[in-house]
């Protein structure tokens, strides 16, 4: 069974930073397109990102473009999000998720960022 | 960008019942669309992709149908572990953005 381990999420001011990390076992993350996948405290589920099999090519949401940078290291199975001038509404549990094609296959459990003074 | 619209927001039904979820998309996504399962403090599922297809270890009461921009995801006969959120999602063509529903809440009546 595929399993993704999020971490890295916490409490943060605004304008602050943050980097995500997500770990795959069971599974070699280098097969694998990749995406992070975030959802806002009792509201629905928001594409922020996704990434390449060889990490030459990432894709961004609107909302996060020029603030987020999604990357990978193969060598180390490992997924993250690095996460620049960060505002409220950039609270939410942010998950990863092995992307094939054109849908999410395997979620990790999420790791809950929350921005505020 | 492709906007994707669920009807209804709420759903109150019966185990036993059968559920019709819809799912309408503000262009063609073609079959690029898929539906998920999500209950409450848990990681969403994945039950459908390319519209029709089944995810590994689904029960066969998930069916999925529609292309272009209308989708329906029905429960034929719905168990009570399958009152939840389900969430349609999308991928555009190129760039491959992705998109998702605001959800249906399918509740016990």
């Amino acid at each position: 069974e595929v399993q993704l381990l999020e971490s890295g999420g916490g409490l943060v001011q605004p304008g602050g930073s943050l980097r995500l990390s997500c770990v795959a076992s069971e599974i070699t993350l280098r097969n694998y397109a990749m995406s992070w996948v975030r959802q806002a405290p009792g509201k629905g589920l928001e594409w922020v990102s996704g990434i390449s099999i060889s990490g030459v090519n990432t894709y961004y949401a609107d909302s996060v473009k020029g603030r987020f940078t999604i990357s990978r290291d193969n060598s180390k199975n490992t997924l993250y999000l690095q996460m620049n001038s960060l505002r409220a509404e950039d609270t939410a549990v942010y998950y990863c998720a092995t992307l094939l094609m054109s849908y999410f296959d395997s979620w990790g459990q999420g790791t809950l960022v929350i921005v505020s003074s | 960008e492709i906007v994707l619209t669920q009807s209804p927001a709420i759903l109150s039904l019966s185990p036993g019942e059968r559920a019709t979820l819809s799912c309408r998309a503000s262009q063609s996504v073609i079959n690029y669309l898929a539906w998920y399962q999500q209950k409450p403090g848990q990681a969403p599922r994945l039950l459908i992709y390319d519209a029709s297809n089944r995810a590994t270890g689904i029960p066969a009461r998930f069916s999925g149908s529609g292309s272009g921009t209308d989708f329906t995801l029905t429960i034929t006969s719905l168990e009570p572990e399958d009152f939840a959120t389900y969430y349609c999602q999308q991928r555009s063509s190129w760039p491959p953005l992705f998109s998702f529903g605001p959800g249906t809440k399918l509740e016990i009546k």
